[in-house]
Formats: structure tokens, C-alpha cells, sequence
């Protein structure tokens, strides 16, 4: 198995909503992160877990909340958001040191 | 904030052509490398340079690194349609000698090829 899987992969959701994005790999990567992407804009790192632990934290907003729960998988549960959070959240994974990540396909997000 | 720069912004070209995105960036790195994007899908790597490497192929991708300029570059050669989507270099940064262990990503060139 090769794969990122992500899902949803479409998610509308209201600003009173509590939601869970879910992402799974099983090719034995140590490394998981999350973006996000806005239309025509590069991806923006917001998490990286090494090793079921929280590594990074680039400043995101307490609405976005990460969990590792085992090696294999990374939820990020979403809570009182806002329009502008509407984007394309992307899961990577990777082995460690000096190798490419792969990318699941994404969760398209709107938030009305 | 996002570390590399990449030109052009886009950039269409004929089927058979070669295409050239460049890349520069700021700091120090581990490593470099480089993604496509198909139309708000995910991204998937396409070629990996490491910091002491200088240029590296993979079938029709030849990648160059010169980090005295702080700057990179990917060429596609005989281009196809398929080839059309968004290309992204992502920066694997150094600070103190080590890996932050993310990777940052340049704004991207968007590349046309028409049959």
C-alpha cells in the first residue's frame, strides 16, 4: 500500500459544527503532517507529528485541533469555524530524513 | 512564511517543447524538491535533490541545484498534454545544522501544454 487516504473528500460544514478530517497510511511512515491550501496559493504547513508526537505547531488556531491516536493515522477535528478556514486540508506522511513525502488527495472544506 | 520563489508564475508551451521552472530560496537547506499538482488534487513528488547533489534525472526530469545562488531548476523535456497541472518546489530547511522536519513550499508554476 502506497497511499494517503483521506477522508471526507467534500465537507460543508456550519460555523457551530464540529467536524473530523481523517487520514490513514500504512506504509509504515513515521512522519504525518497537515496542510492547508487556499485556491491558487501554495500549501501551508499547520501540524507535523514525529512518531505519534507532536512536533510542529505552526501557530494554528486553537479551532483546529490534531490527534495521532496510533501510527497510522492522523484525525484533525475542526471546531467553531470560520468562512475564510474553507480550503483544501492535505495529509502528507513520510520516512524520516531526506525523503519525499506522499500526499492524500485532500478534504475540500467549505465552512458556511 | 514561504521560502521559495519560483518563476514563471506560468508558462504554456507546445506539445514536444521542453519546459523550465526555476526556484530560489533563502536559507539553508537539507534538501529540495520538487511536486505536481493536477487541479486541486493532491501532490505528488516527482524528484528529490539533496544539498550536496548538483543536478539529478528521472526520466524526462533533469534537476538542478546551485546553492551559492540559492537557487534550483526543473526541466521537462519533450512535454505532453499530461503534463499539464501546477509545479511546486518545497524546501527542506536547515537551522543549526539540523532539519526542522517540514517542508515549505514555493508559490508555484503553472504549466500549459497544448496538444
Amino acid at each position: 500500500d502506497t497511499e494517503v487516504t483521506q477522508t471526507p473528500k467534500h465537507l460543508v460544514m456550519g460555523m457551530t459544527n464540529k467536524k473530523s478530517l481523517k487520514c490513514e497510511q500504512h506504509m509504515g511512515h513515521r512522519a504525518m503532517y497537515w496542510y492547508k491550501q487556499k485556491a491558487k496559493k501554495p500549501p501551508e504547513l499547520m501540524f507535523v507529528y514525529s512518531y505519534e508526537k507532536l512536533s510542529i505547531n505552526e501557530s494554528v488556531p486553537s479551532r483546529f485541533s490534531p490527534e495521532c491516536p496510533n501510527s497510522s493515522l492522523l484525525n484533525l477535528h475542526l471546531h467553531a469555524l470560520q468562512p475564510e478556514d474553507s480550503a483544501l486540508y492535505l495529509c502528507a506522511s513520510s520516512r524520516r530524513d531526506s525523503y519525499g513525502y506522499t500526499f492524500g488527495s485532500g478534504t475540500r472544506l467549505t465552512v458556511v | 512564511s514561504q521560502q521559495g520563489e519560483e518563476d514563471p508564475q506560468a508558462l504554456s508551451i507546445q506539445e514536444g517543447e521542453n519546459a523550465t521552472m526555476n526556484c530560489s530560496y533563502k536559507t539553508s537547506i537539507n534538501n529540495l524538491q520538487w511536486y505536481r499538482q493536477n487541479s486541486g488534487r493532491g501532490l505528488v513528488h516527482l524528484i528529490l535533490i539533496r544539498s550536496n547533489e548538483r543536478e539529478k534525472h528521472s526520466g524526462r526530469l533533469r534537476v538542478t541545484l546551485d546553492t551559492s545562488k540559492k537557487s534550483s531548476s526543473l526541466l521537462i523535456t519533450a512535454s505532453r498534454a499530461a503534463d499539464t497541472a501546477s509545479y511546486f518546489c518545497a524546501t527542506d530547511e536547515l537551522g543549526g545544522g539540523t532539519s526542522y522536519g517540514k517542508l515549505t513550499f514555493g508559490q508555484g508554476t503553472i504549466l500549459t501544454v497544448h496538444p
